[in-house]
This record gives structure tokens, C-alpha cells and sequence, in this order.
């Protein structure tokens, strides 16, 4: 079974340009969660799709967004890149269990962005 | 709302020593939690889950965690440390349904020859 996948691996850009990151979650897997990593500041919570609708989001500025495909991939933008968004961005899939029960979230590698 | 709290931004273990890598939670409701460990360049790895079956959680790699309702904590736990476990270990609370895990700020294990 092919784990989450995400891309690009890399992916340098320069202040105020525009980034993509995409990710595939497991098959069957319905709900896709963004995180940030960066330098320092542990995993900060960025946005949740399920069912191709964004569920929650967490403290983040509007300029970062995103949306969920028919086939339950996703795309996270970053608009008007500042050099602190530079980190780890990481994707996550989970079945979820119909409102109950733990949520088990599997990880991609994540995708490095560098602001120049 | 739920929050988790990792004592120890840094740990530092002989090989063969006792892993102990600390964590407290906070939630208004019965939390589901959870270790992850995350090797440098990659993503998190799921190290095991705490889903009020059994308070003590036993996971890969030879790690086990005790959920302790009276201490609000669900501590890691390895009994004899291994060069390979050199890593960043974070714990995660949720509640029920798909929410987003909440994360804690991480523990780099440094595991000493």
C-alpha cells in the first residue's frame, strides 16, 4: 500500500512569489491535514479537508490556503511569501472512524520550502 | 480545548539506558494520545496510541507508554536505548472524530556510545 505521498520534495522561492505544495493521501483515506515545521516551533496545525471541504483551520493568515480534489488529493498555496514561511510542510491522511474513536494521522515526508 | 506539554526540549541517554521522554496533557474530555517519531528528513512515523483500552500502550521499536489519568501524563518509555533511536519524538492528544492532533513541541533523544 503506497503511503502519503507529497510534492515537490524541495522547493525554493523568493519573497512575495507564490508556492504549491501537493499531497496524495492513502487510498481510502478521506481526510487531509497540513502542518507547518519550522526551525523551532514544533508542528503548527494549518488546515483540514475532508470530503473536499475545508473542516478547520488553524491560526495561519488567509494568504495561506488551500483545497481538496474529487480523488481526495490536495494542495496547499502559499501566497505572498515572507521569509519566515520557510519550514517543513507535512501532509496527513486519516480514515477517521465515523465520529468516534482515535483519528491515527499517517505523514508524508513533507515538503521543504526556502524563502529567499 | 486539548494541549499537550513536553518536559525536555533535549535528552541525552547512554546506549543501554532507560529511555524516559516526559509528557502531560490537558483536555476536557477522555483524549486520545499519541507518540510519533520523526528521523531526520522525514515525515512522522507512529510510534503507538492510547485509546482507553489498556493504560499501558506498548508500541515498535520496543517502546511503551502509560497513560496515569491522576497525573494528566503518558510518559515514553524504552528500557535499554539503541543508537538507532536517536530521533525527535513528539506527543499528540486529540479528541473523538477526524480533529487535527494537537502536537507538543518535540524531544530530540540523543543516544551517547
Amino acid at each position: 500500500e503506497a503511503g502519503v505521498t507529497q510534492s515537490p520534495t524541495h522547493l525554493i522561492k523568493t519573497r512575495g512569489q507564490q508556492a504549491t505544495l501537493r499531497c496524495s493521501p492513502i487510498s481510502g483515506h478521506t481526510s487531509v491535514y497540513w502542518y507547518q515545521q519550522a526551525l523551532g516551533l514544533g508542528l503548527q496545525f494549518l488546515l483540514w479537508y475532508d470530503e473536499g471541504e475545508e473542516r478547520n483551520r488553524g491560526n495561519f493568515p488567509p494568504r495561506f490556503s488551500g483545497r481538496q480534489f474529487p480523488n481526495y488529493s490536495s494542495e496547499l498555496n502559499v501566497n505572498a511569501l515572507e521569509l519566515e514561511d520557510s519550514a517543513l510542510y507535512l501532509c496527513a491522511s486519516s480514515l477517521g472512524t465515523g465520529g468516534t474513536g482515535a483519528n491515527v494521522l499517517t505523514f508524508g515526508a513533507g515538503s521543504r520550502l526556502t524563502v529567499l | 480545548a486539548q494541549s499537550v506539554t513536553q518536559l525536555g526540549s533535549h535528552v541525552s541517554v547512554s546506549e543501554g539506558a532507560l529511555v524516559l521522554l516526559r509528557c502531560n496533557y490537558s483536555s476536557s474530555v477522555p483524549p486520545y494520545l499519541f507518540w510519533y517519531v520523526q528521523y531526520p528528513n522525514q515525515g512522522l512515523q507512529l510510534l503507538l496510541k492510547y485509546t482507553s483500552a489498556a493504560t499501558l500502550v506498548k508500541g515498535i521499536n520496543g517502546f511503551e507508554a502509560e497513560f496515569k489519568k491522576s497525573e494528566t501524563s503518558f510518559h515514553l518509555t524504552k528500557p535499554s536505548a539503541h543508537m538507532s533511536d536517536a530521533a525527535e519524538y513528539f506527543c499528540a492528544v486529540s479528541g473523538t472524530g477526524r480533529r487535527a492532533l494537537t502536537f507538543g513541541s518535540g524531544t530530540r533523544l540523543q543516544v551517547q556510545p
